[in-house]
């Protein structure tokens, strides 16, 4: 079936500096979602990517889904400790099944 | 809008004993999901409905795992008996089946067996 990959699986970063997560496809993705998990939290909803080379961006926060629809990227300026948490990627499917990356989890170094 | 609703929050239970999960997704959502999470890992779908049909559940355990969702609104799921590596947190989410999908996330329900 359909596989998302996702890097790194953890980024250690000093408060300020920027975060970058990637998401890679070996098929055409229809959407790509990203959502984010803070520790002891569930899952919340950030935002979903459609069209090929879109980009989208929420404050600091930017998204890009590939010219090819293959890759997704999340990008994060000058973190902040609100930021901490596990980012995930994720496929909505023609059956609203979602299909999972393993999640890159931020952590801000003190 | 209230959220997707789950209870109870936290359970312990021993090994071989019974447990169930109750969910009340978003009104209007006609898809439903239970996953299961373990510390440190993403989500893992176990059972997803549209409606009160079964669209896949090919990661549920079904000798020990089952779950229901008999009017197409709220859900339960229920493992007899548990075992130790069912320690996880149970996540239930919704989401509408048309346009903008995104998963609307509980609080999930954390489960520790001993």
């Amino acid at each position: 079936g359909q596989q998302v990959m996702q890097i790194p699986q953890y980024q250690h970063v000093q408060e300020g500096e920027d975060f970058t997560t990637y998401c890679n496809s070996s098929t055409t993705l229809s959407n790509i979602q990203w959502y984010k998990q803070r520790p002891g939290g569930h899952p919340v909803f950030l935002i979903q990517l459609v069209k090929s080379g879109e980009v989208k961006k929420q404050k600091r926060l930017t998204f890009q889904f590939g010219e090819a629809k293959k890759n997704s990227s999340l990008h994060i300026t000058a973190t902040q400790t609100t930021d901490v948490g596990t980012y995930f990627c994720a496929q909505m499917d023609s059956n609203y099944q979602l299909i999972w990356g393993a999640g890159t989890k931020l952590i801000i170094k003190p | 809008e209230a959220g997707v609703a789950q209870s109870p929050r936290y359970k312990i239970i021993e090994k071989r004993q019974s447990v169930a999960f109750w969910c009340n997704p978003i009104s209007g959502h006609a898809t439903l999901y239970w996953y299961q999470q373990i510390l440190g890992q993403g989500p893992k779908l176990l059972i997803q409905f549209q409606n009160n049909g079964v669209v896949d559940d090919s990661q549920l355990p079904k000798d020990r795992f089952s779950a229901e969702r008999l009017k197409g609104v709220d859900s339960t799921l229920k493992i007899q008996p548990a075992k130790l590596e069912d320690s996880a947190v149970y996540l239930c989410a919704s989401s509408f089946s048309t346009g903008t999908t995104e998963a609307f996330f509980g609080q999930g329900t954390r489960l520790t067996v001993v």
